[in-house]
C-alpha cells in the first residue's frame, strides 16, 4: 500500500523560512506525481496552494513555493506570518485516476 | 466563481447507506472531474473517488466495494453513496472540482459532517 509521508509537525518563527516535505514510503517523488499542496485551518475546508509541483493557485502569495528537493516534494514558506499557522497536506497523483493524501503537517508559528 | 455545496443527512445508522449530494453553482458541471474527500475527526484527508460529468468513475481501492458515485448534469449535481457504514465512516465529507490537467483539486465545498451512530 502506498503511503505518502509528511512531517507530523513543524514550527517556524515569524518572518522565518520553513520547508515542509512530502515523500513516499517506497520510492521517490518526482514531477510525474504532480504534487499539490493544501492549507487547512481548523473548521475550514482545504485551500489549494500549489499544484503541478510548483504552480501557485490563484491568489496565493508568492511566499509559498513548491519544488522537488531530493526525493521529495517540498513546500517552502518564506517570511512566515502568524496566519500561516495551519495544517498542510500534500497530495500525489498515483496515475490511473488515483490520488493519495499525505497525513498532513501541523505548522506552528511562534 | 464556481461554488460547491454538500448536502445530506448528518446522522446515519450503522450498516445503513450514507448519501450525499454536491451542488455546483456559478459554473457547469460539464467537462470537469469531481471528487469526494473525507476527514475523520482529528485526522487527515482521504480521497474517496471521482466522477466525470459523463458518468465515468474511479474509486479509492480501500472503499471501492462500498462506494457508488453518480452525476445529474441537468441539476448540476453529483452524489456519493457509501454502503454498510460503521463508526469509522464518521467524518467531514468534502466535494471538490478536480483538474485532470495538473491533477489537483482546485475548488472545494465547505464540507458536511456525517456521524454514524445508532
Amino acid at each position: 500500500q502506498t503511503v505518502v509521508t509528511q512531517e507530523p509537525s513543524f514550527s517556524v518563527s515569524p518572518g522565518g523560512t520553513v520547508t515542509l516535505t512530502c515523500g513516499l514510503s517506497s520510492g521517490s517523488v518526482s514531477t510525474s506525481y504532480y504534487p499539490s499542496w493544501y492549507q487547512q485551518t481548523p473548521g475550514q475546508a482545504p485551500r489549494t496552494l500549489i499544484y503541478n509541483t510548483n504552480t501557485r493557485s490563484s491568489g496565493v502569495p508568492d511566499r509559498f513555493s513548491g519544488s522537488i528537493l531530493g526525493n521529495k516534494a517540498a513546500l517552502t514558506i518564506t517570511g512566515a506570518q502568524a496566519d500561516d499557522e495551519s495544517d498542510y497536506y500534500c497530495v500525489l497523483y498515483m496515475g490511473s485516476g488515483f490520488w493519495v493524501f499525505g497525513g498532513g503537517t501541523k505548522l506552528t508559528v511562534l | 466563481q464556481v461554488q460547491l455545496q454538500e448536502s445530506g443527512p448528518g446522522l446515519v445508522k450503522p450498516s445503513e447507506t450514507l448519501s450525499l449530494t454536491c451542488t455546483v453553482s456559478g459554473g457547469s458541471i460539464s467537462t470537469y472531474y469531481w471528487s469526494w474527500i473525507r476527514q475523520p475527526p482529528g485526522k487527515g484527508l482521504e480521497w474517496i473517488g471521482y466522477i466525470y460529468y459523463s458518468g465515468a468513475t474511479n474509486y479509492n481501492p480501500s472503499l471501492k466495494s462500498r462506494v457508488t458515485m453518480s452525476v445529474d448534469t441537468s441539476k448540476n449535481q453529483f452524489s456519493l453513496k457509501l454502503r454498510s457504514v460503521t463508526a469509522a465512516d464518521t467524518a467531514v465529507y468534502y466535494c471538490a472540482r478536480t483538474r485532470y490537467g495538473g491533477y489537483y483539486m482546485d475548488v472545494w465545498g465547505k464540507g458536511t459532517t456525517v456521524t454514524v451512530s445508532s
